[in-house]
């Protein structure tokens, strides 16, 4: 059974400061996905993640997928308020794609002035 | 308009009345899922559907029941409601091949009394 975990589960963090946030998974997989949760709201796909070694950026974000060690992580750059969320990694149970994820438990992120 | 639509977006009913929630979508898209959201377990696989006659159970399909009466619309049934359904509930879809992500609805926010 595919697990997969988040760390931390929460986060406050200052203004202007870079911090990681980490996804470990049990098992063998080269895609991964990230998500954002506002309060309230539905899932927005921040990130999609497809090969050992990916690495996408947007903005103040940074995704990476390390397939070897079953590990994504989300870095953060000189945080903002507005980044102020909850981050979902989800990965594919089947390996061919999007089709089955198991999803993290989230990560709620807080940004203080 | 949203490519994703659920109705009700709200909804309370009583223990052990039946309920349907019901997700359309116009992205053209043959995989159409359900899950569930509950606070500090992230999101959990119900019911999904890879065309029109292919339905599969998820994690947690116990107590819930599917249609997927055409390519774009994809029911979510409770036979008889029970108070540890009270959740958010998210309907999504993804296209074919597996190179994009997962697009989810605005969710239906569902209370069991």
């Amino acid at each position: 059974e595919l697990k997969v975990e988040q760390n931390p589960l929460f986060l406050s963090m200052q203004e202007g400061k870079n911090y990681t946030i980490y996804c470990n998974y049990s098992t063998t997989s080269d895609r991964l996905y990230w998500y954002r949760q506002d309060p309230g709201k539905s899932l927005e796909s921040l990130f999609v993640l497809l090969s050992n070694g990916a690495v996408k950026q947007e903005g103040r974000l940074m995704a990476s997928l390390d397939t070897k060690a079953r590990l994504s992580t989300l870095h953060i750059t000189a945080a903002v308020h507005d980044l102020s969320a909850t981050y979902f990694c989800a990965v594919d149970q089947l390996g061919f794609g999007n089709e089955k994820l198991t999803f993290g438990t989230g990560t709620r992120l807080t940004i203080i002035p | 308009d949203a490519d994703v639509t659920q109705t009700p977006r709200n909804r309370i009913t009583k223990t052990g009345k039946r309920i349907m929630l019901e997700c359309s979508q116009t992205k053209g898209h043959d995989r159409m899922y359900w899950y569930r959201q509950d606070p500090g377990l992230g999101l959990r696989l119900i019911y999904y559907s890879f065309d029109v006659k292919d339905i599969n159970k998820g994690e947690i399909s116990d107590g819930y029941s599917v249609s997927r009466q055409a390519q774009a619309k994809f029911s979510l049934s409770l036979e008889s409601a029970i108070p540890n359904q009270t959740a958010l509930y998210f309907c999504a879809t993804s296209a074919l091949g597996g190179q994009e992500t997962q697009y989810f609805g605005p969710g239906t926010r569902l209370l069991v009394l």
